[in-house]
């Protein structure tokens, strides 16, 4: 049963401190997104990726937010400094372009102090 | 800017009742329509999905209905149980691009 994975599913961290959220596509696919969550603004595009190459980061605040994808089975989103604002569930998703369907991960919820 | 416009925010229905949410979108060019379903602690997973050359779409209990001049679509639940409360987002995009999804609806439904 092939899935999205993230980690770490829970980070606790202290404002001004770097975060690293990591994401393990599905084989095969070839896109890749970056999802934020919260109550206020529901779920909104951070950045996304296909064949590894960045296509879209406007939803990312560029001054401390930076994704890659260093191969084709990671993709990274970090965070540096951290500021309470940021405190939110991250979600990582991937897909193959054609089919169009995106598959989620679990999530990664973040607080920051 | 919101792109799809999701509505109610939330919803309690009976066991067995027909929960009803609706979306609306401005893009003409968005040309996939996906519902996703989110348990809490979870991540949103694909319920269903259509294209504008539909007008509506039946998976188990489940039916997409869409209204392409209105630039409209809903999901009907049938039968509705109380393992479906969950948060249900509507979303379109544009093929080959990213996800707009909606703000969410807190589905409760109740035995």
């Amino acid at each position: 049963d092939a899935r999205v994975t993230q980690t770490p599913r829970h980070k606790v961290t202290e404002m001004g401190q770097e975060v690293t959220m990591r994401c393990q596509p599905i084989l095969g696919h070839n896109t890749v997104f970056w999802y934020r969550q919260t109550m206020m603004q529901g779920l909104e595009l951070l950045a996304y990726f296909r064949n590894r190459a960045p296509l879209d980061d406007s939803g990312m605040p560029k001054d401390r937010f930076s994704a890659e994808m260093p191969d084709a089975t990671l993709a990274t989103l970090k965070i540096q400094p951290s500021e309470p604002r940021d405190s939110a569930v991250y979600f990582c998703a991937s897909g193959s372009w054609g089919p169009d369907t995106q598959y989620f991960g679990p999530g990664t919820r973040l607080t920051v102090l | 800017q919101q792109q799809v416009k999701q509505s109610p925010q939330s919803l309690i229905v009976q066991k067995g009742g027909i929960p009803i949410i609706n979306c609306a979108y401005e893009n003409t060019a968005f040309d996939y329509f996906p519902w996703y379903q989110q348990f809490p602690g979870k991540g949103p997973a694909l319920l269903i999905a259509i294209r504008p050359d539909v007008s509506e779409k039946k998976e188990g209990r489940f039916t997409i209905s869409f209204n392409k001049s209105a630039k409209q679509f809903s999901l009907h639940i049938m039968d509705s149980q109380p393992g479906d409360s969950a948060t249900y987002f509507c979303a379109a995009m544009s093929s080959g691009y990213a996800l707009n999804f909606g703000k969410g609806t807190s589905l409760l439904v109740t035995p």
